[in-house]
């Protein structure tokens, strides 16, 4: 079983939905979440950085962080053809390594 | 702030030889910066971290012989593939961090793309 599991999708929504990403983890040990985006082609960028368990929002972003059942989400609201990329969570094992899902494919139809 | 550059951004070899890939800390110092090899369709796989003046620390299961990372200082560290294989062919990514800061986050290069004919 991986430490973080993610569904690799591809994912295709129209444009203006409300999108979902999620990814579970078996490791207790992981104590910062965090969400990054990879567009084709290029390195992650971090979109959300989250520790405790609850909600975090920045504009159109919402990470969601449930420690008891080892799970987090992303939300994307009206999301755009511009947010199509690959989405990856990552969890942070210690104080240095990261621990990446597989990332779920996500294109937003105009 | 904050960019990490790459370089090269592609690169082909023919099999047996080896490829350095660089990757820099443009606007900030990086006391440790990290290796990591992507394939396609696959999520990010950890290969070694490097502290600057150190060995780098690999993963179980990386060939530290075959993967030569070298981090002589705070922007620069370079990761060297020798004899280089087909299998070797992948997309490898450094990002970066100033662990002075106390903050958690790597910063990512743009990654480097080795095929090896």
């Amino acid at each position: 079983q991986k430490e973080v599991e993610q569904d690799p999708g591809p994912l295709s929504v129209p444009e203006g939905a409300i999108v979902s990403l999620n990814c579970t983890y078996s490791n207790s040990a992981f104590q910062y979440f965090m969400w990054y985006r990879q567009y084709s082609r290029k390195g992650p960028e971090l979109l959300m950085y989250t520790y405790s368990s609850g909600n975090k929002e920045d504009g159109r972003f919402t990470a969601q962080v449930d420690k008891s059942s080892k799970y987090i989400s992303l939300f994307i609201r009206d999301s755009q053809p511009s947010d199509s990329a690959t989405y990856l969570c990552a969890m942070l094992e210690g104080a240095q390594k990261l621990v990446f899902g597989q990332g779920t494919r996500l294109t937003i139809n105009p | 702030g904050a960019v990490v550059s790459q370089h090269p951004s592609w690169v082909i070899c023919k099999s047996g030889t080896s490829v350095k890939i660089e990757c820099r800390s443009l606007d900030f110092q990086a006391t440790t910066m990290f290796w990591y090899r992507q394939f396609p369709k696959q999520s990010l796989m950890l290969m070694a971290t490097s502290n600057e003046g150190s060995k780098a620390t690999y993963e179980q299961g990386v060939e530290k012989d075959k993967f030569l990372i070298n981090h002589a200082s705070l922007t620069l560290s370079t990761l060297t593939v020798t004899s280089a294989h087909p299998e070797d062919s992948s997309f490898y990514i450094c990002s970066a961090r100033d662990l002075r800061t106390g903050s958690y986050e790597q910063y990512f290069g743009p990654g480097t793309r080795l095929t090896v004919t």
